[in-house]
């Protein structure tokens, strides 16, 4: 049972261009959303994260938008850079901040210089 | 500040032969996490310590798979027999208590059951 899906399992954008990621969610007691970057041989690494009382929460050239009501959360790269080719990973969890993640199956996306 | 230490970073075994992996937790982190990692797939927690209790096993497959975090800092990860799906990648994290959400994780270990 995948509570948390990336159904594009790649991405290929020409640098400069805006990158978008897809989340989808099953279980509606999900209330904190995450998203990790993943270059090979290293672990994640935290990017950004959402409470569910936002849609929308911007870091930079990063922006995740949540739509409770659709079940769906997606992650904004302006402008992409070559910096950014790596797996991205979005992970959910419920009752609060403070319990277990659930991930999603990734994304690796391709910044062609 | 020192990140979260695993190892080995790979190791190659043959089916129904043990294995073990360390971690390490960044200084003053109480809780501990091993994932499963699957190519292909995201992460998927295996068991969560809080000091050197254990707070949720719920996925973890006990019939061959078992982990201790003594004095509430190291931990190892052991897997006895091993099959050819536990081919994958280990990670290790670790957060302060109820930062779920702020986990920093290891490099982990890749393991290949052949």
């Amino acid at each position: 049972d995948q509570q948390v899906k990336q159904n594009s399992p790649s991405l290929s954008v020409q640098e400069g261009r805006i990158s978008i990621l897809n989340c989808d969610y099953t279980n509606s007691m999900f209330d904190y959303f995450l998203w990790y970057k993943k270059y090979p041989a290293e672990g994640p690494t935290f990017l950004i994260s959402i409470s569910s009382i936002k849609d929308k929460n911007e870091d930079g050239r990063f922006t995740v938008f949540l739509n409770k009501s659709a079940k769906h959360l997606s992650l904004h790269i302006v402008p992409s850079q070559p910096g950014d080719s790596a797996v991205y990973f979005c992970a959910a969890s419920r009752g609060g901040a403070g319990n277990k993640l659930t991930f999603g199956g990734g994304t690796r996306v391709l910044v062609k210089p | 500040e020192a990140g979260v230490a695993q190892s080995p970073r790979y190791k190659i075994i043959e089916k129904r032969q043990s294995v073990a992996f360390w971690c390490n937790p960044i200084s003053g982190h109480a809780t501990l996490y091993w994932y499963q990692q699957i190519l292909g797939q995201g992460p998927k927690l295996l068991i969560q310590f809080q000091n050197n209790g254990v707070v949720d096993d719920s996925q973890l497959p006990k019939d061959r798979f078992s982990a201790e975090r003594l004095k509430g800092v190291d931990s190892t990860l052991k897997i006895q027999p091993a099959k050819l799906e536990d081919s994958a990648v280990y990670l290790c994290a670790s957060s302060l208590v109820g930062r779920a959400y702020e986990q920093y994780f290891g490099p982990g270990t890749r393991l290949t059951v052949t």
